[in-house]
């Protein structure tokens, strides 16, 4: 089974900086999703960012973008010019290919995200 | 507006006593799926749903029922909820199991 592993619990950045939050996964497969969500204070999961693995090119929206290390199966979330409403628990998720079932996504367990004034 | 709607927000209850919590997206969208999340355990689905009728355990779904009548509806039931089912709990829905899942704003379940 796939695991997503999320080894910063918490991080924390000065407002303006840029933060890297870490993800790994393990997978066999060859065909896959990777997902950034963030879920502020409300509770609301909003997906950040979406990968496709068969496309080399790093997914970018706006202040956030990825660095998609296929081979080391890693996929690390920037934040450029971070905004204090960017604090919130940011989650890696996982999804098998298209032709991988019904199943859903497999989360980490989360890095807090602290952003200091 | 494109949205997933869950009810209720919060529930308070007691062991044993049955409950549903319901979910509905206005986005035609064939697939659906329940989550929990729990501190330091990230969200772990329960169960999904590809189409109406169509139903599948995810991987933590002793305890629940789910039902698709409907495409738009994809209720979760816990016939005899336990304290252990208290957790925050998501819906989701998307169009393929791939593309971006639209979550609900959560329910908030504790079970005393």
């Amino acid at each position: 089974a796939q695991t997503v592993t999320q080894s910063q619990p918490e991080m924390s950045v000065q407002e303006a900086e840029t933060v890297t939050l870490s993800c790994t996964y393990d997978t066999s497969e060859s065909d896959y999703y990777l997902f950034w969500y963030k879920q502020p204070p409300s509770r609301q999961m909003i997906l950040v960012i979406r990968q496709e693995a068969y496309k080399q090119q790093n997914a970018t929206e706006n202040r956030f973008s990825v660095n998609f290390q296929k081979a080391a199966k890693s996929f690390s979330l920037k934040i450029s010019d971070s905004q204090l409403g960017d604090a919130a628990m940011y989650f890696c998720a996982y999804r098998r290919g298209s032709g991988g079932g019904a199943d859903g996504l497999t989360f980490g367990k989360g890095t807090h995200l602290i952003i200091q004034p | 507006e494109a949205q997933v709607t869950q009810n209720p927000r919060y529930l308070i209850t007691v062991t044993g006593k049955k409950l549903t919590v319901t979910c509905s997206q206005n986005m035609n969208h064939e697939y659906m799926s329940w989550y929990r999340q729990d501190p330091g355990l990230g969200l772990r689905q329960i169960y999904y749903s590809m189409n109406v009728e169509v139903t599948d355990k995810g991987d933590v779904p002793e305890g629940y029922k789910v039902s698709r009548k409907e495409k738009r509806n994809f209720p979760l039931i816990l016939e005899s909820p336990s304290p252990n089912q208290t957790s925050l709990y998501f819906c989701a829905s998307s169009p393929i199991p791939s593309q971006k899942q639209y979550f609900g704003p959560g329910t908030r379940l504790t079970v005393t």
